[in-house]
């Protein structure tokens, strides 16, 4: 699997946006990359995945750049309850993520 | 809908003690099934994988085994647990039709004592 490369953590405003990077700069043409979230204890909450073209949905956005080396996740207008670990991952043929790394420990305060 | 059932969600057990968590799937026929260690302060490891019955991929070695014998369900099991074995356990399965991905369980706290 391609690694991924993600801040340890961020902290964001209640209201703003909040962007997550990863770098996967050695990411494959047919590997996607997803974005899960994990609230303390809980399993993973899938977010959002992408291959080339940035995409949209009703919890956030995804940028992917033109070289697909890195992504952003964007949350539009961060709430308390979007605390939480994200990760950022690239799932190929195989199907599946070894391993999920550390995440972005991401604390929106008030 | 799709869903996956894990349990239990807690567990103490002491050293040397056996171990069996189990994972059901609902919705869905053929998921590839996962299994997902947490260590305290660390992110999620892959452990075992199954793309069909009887079908186990084993990624980290260690004292723990996983089992599928039906369709739907996936089982993690060890015959002597070790202090080390402590952590947040996942289960996940993911559908071959669509494009990949996980849905996960909501995992199982286990505490060696």
């Amino acid at each position: 699997d391609a690694k991924t490369t993600q801040p340890p953590s961020m902290d964001c405003a209640e209201g703003r946006a909040a962007n997550l990077p990863c770098n996967h700069s050695t990411i494959s043409g047919n590997e996607y990359v997803y974005w899960y979230r994990q609230i303390h204890s809980q399993g993973p909450q899938y977010i959002i995945h992408g291959l080339k073209n940035n995409e949209t949905n009703e919890m956030a956005s995804l940028i992917i750049t033109e070289d697909r080396k890195s992504s952003t996740l964007i949350l539009p207008h961060a709430t308390l309850r979007d605390t939480a670990v994200y990760y950022c991952i690239v799932i190929g043929d195989s199907g599946y993520a070894l391993n999920f790394g550390k995440g972005t420990s991401l604390l929106v305060t008030p | 809908s799709q869903t996956i059932h894990q349990w239990p969600a807690t567990l103490v057990q002491p050293v040397g003690s056996p171990l069996s968590l189990e994972c059901t799937v609902e919705g869905t026929s053929n998921p590839n099934l996962y299994w997902y260690r947490q260590a305290a302060g660390r992110g999620l490891q892959l452990l075992f994988y199954s793309v069909g019955i009887g079908q186990i991929s084993s990624e980290v070695p260690q004292n723990l085994s996983a089992s599928r014998p039906q369709d739907r369900q996936f089982i993690l099991s060890s015959k002597k647990l070790l202090l080390s074995d402590s952590g947040f356990y996942l289960c996940a399965f993911g559908v071959r039709l669509f494009n990949y991905g996980y849905t996960f369980g909501s995992g199982t706290r286990l505490t060696v004592v």
